[in-house]
């Protein structure tokens, strides 16, 4: 079974800063079928990925997925006040669709 | 427009049975996988499952096989989840949420939203 790591846990930012958030697989994942998701509390979560570097349909440009293989990185450039919130990547390609622990992205 | 309304809140005793559901609209139920999520208070996402309404094709995560089951009835259009006998520890917010493409694992783009469940004596 493929782990999700994502690193850091928390990250402490000041708005118009950029994140840089990591999600390592400890297998390779295959065809990238690598998403990201954002949840804010109280709220479902919400993609804003797929396939490693493929925005959903709506989601602001400055938020950018790459990587290849087992390592992934979600960068948000020019942070939002409404962009502080838990980061979650999932590998979707084969069973289990696993999720990563999250990051937490907080006002500095 | 693609909805999934998932049913309300349920607070349960250990050792009872629980059936949540989540309604769709908005698309071709049969055609998109859907499937559940786990989050325990102040914790993150676990994926427990996901079924394929068209054929009922369900794969569940280890973590969770043989202690809930997924279903689906096309004629509703509605996903269900199932506990048998419920512990404490399934106290926890449940989402539904459909795959983005048709007929293939894919990302979540469509989700519920939310059933929590409340397992206490």
């Amino acid at each position: 079974e493929v782990v999700l790591t994502q690193s850091p846990g928390t990250l402490s930012l000041s708005p118009g800063e950029r994140a840089t958030l990591s999600c390592r697989a400890s297998q390779s994942v295959a065809s990238n079928s690598l998403a990201w998701y954002q949840q804010k509390p109280g709220q479902a979560p919400r993609l804003l990925v797929y396939g490693a570097s493929s925005r959903a349909t709506g989601i602001p440009d400055r938020f950018s997925g790459s990587g290849s293989g087992r390592d992934f990185t979600l960068n948000i450039n020019r942070l939002e006040p409404e962009d502080f919130a838990v980061y979650y990547c999932q590998k979707y390609g084969s069973s289990p669709l696993t999720f990563g622990g999250g990051t937490k992205v907080e006002i500095k | 427009e693609v909805q999934l309304v998932q049913s309300g809140a349920e607070v349960k005793k250990p050792g009872e049975s629980l059936m949540i559901s989540c309604k769709a609209s908005g698309y071709t139920f049969a055609a998109y996988w859907i499937g559940w999520v786990r989050q325990m208070p102040g914790k993150g996402l676990e994926w427990m499952g996901i079924i394929y309404p068209s054929d009922s094709d369900t794969r569940y995560s280890p973590s969770f096989q043989g202690q809930v089951t997924i279903s689906a009835d096309k004629s509703t259009s509605t996903a269900y989840l199932h506990w048998s006998s419920l512990k404490a520890s399934d106290t926890a917010m449940y989402y539904c949420a459909r795959a983005a493409y048709v007929g293939v694992w894919s990302a979540f783009s469509s989700w519920g939203q939310g059933t929590l469940v409340t397992v206490s004596s």
